[in-house]
């Protein structure tokens, strides 16, 4: 079975904060994703990686930046964490055109 | 570019049937279907392919028709575990890799 493990079911950070928010997959898999899903608004796509050292910007990028020096794990950074990016954080991963397989998720607060 | 779902809420008694659909303005590719149950990660149920071909896993199946950029998904003789929210995504390609967009959810809720 495909493992997604995201480092922290949940976390409290203050404003102005440097935020990482750790994932690692044990499959192998070349895509992964970082996803922010809010209540009404679904799943939305920030940042994702085909390969090592390689991402591309998603639909809603801005606040964040992502780092993938090593296949199996790719973190999201934010820069300066601000209270509307609370919110939950699904990581996912994926071979080809497969099925994402996510993580359990962080919900992070803002405060 | 985000799909529309619809309805997006449905309430059902248990045995009843439901359609989830989910249209995009952009030409199609495949469609993934997933469920997400309460506080759990999504769990992907099947991917439709360009071709109008229909697919099944238990009692849930799907459509796709490229044509009007739409899929369906088919609930059948509801359970009470198909309660959840379901999320359609639209595959498209960005930067020689792809990517799924999702729409904003179903939320299905099954009565005993």
């Amino acid at each position: 079975d495909v493992k997604v493990t995201q480092s922290s079911r949940y976390l409290v950070k203050r404003t102005g904060e440097k935020v990482f928010l750790e994932c690692v997959q044990d499959m192998d898999h070349e895509n992964m994703f970082w996803y922010r899903q809010d209540p009404g608004l679904g799943l939305r796509l920030i940042y994702f990686s085909y390969d090592v050292k390689m991402k591309e910007k998603g639909d809603i990028p801005e606040g964040y930046s992502v780092s993938r020096e090593k296949k199996e794990r790719f973190s999201l950074i934010l820069e300066s964490a601000s209270t509307n990016q609370t919110s939950m954080y699904l990581c996912a991963s994926t071979a080809g055109w497969q099925p994402q397989h996510f993580g359990d998720g962080t919900r992070l607060s803002i405060l | 570019q985000q799909p529309v779902q619809s309805p997006q809420a449905v309430i059902l008694r248990e045995g009843e049937d439901a359609v989830i659909n989910c249209s995009s303005s952009k030409a199609l590719y495949s469609v993934h279907w997933y469920r997400q149950k309460h506080g759990e990660a999504p769990v992907f149920l099947m991917i439709l392919l360009k071709g109008g071909e229909q697919k099944g896993h238990d009692k849930i199946s799907a459509s796709f028709n490229e044509k009007k950029q739409q899929s369906s998904l088919y609930l059948t003789a509801s359970q009470l575990s198909y309660s959840g929210t379901y999320f359609c995504g639209t595959a498209y390609t960005q930067g020689g890799s792809e990517k799924l967009v999702f729409g904003k959810g179903t939320k299905l809720t099954v009565n005993p």
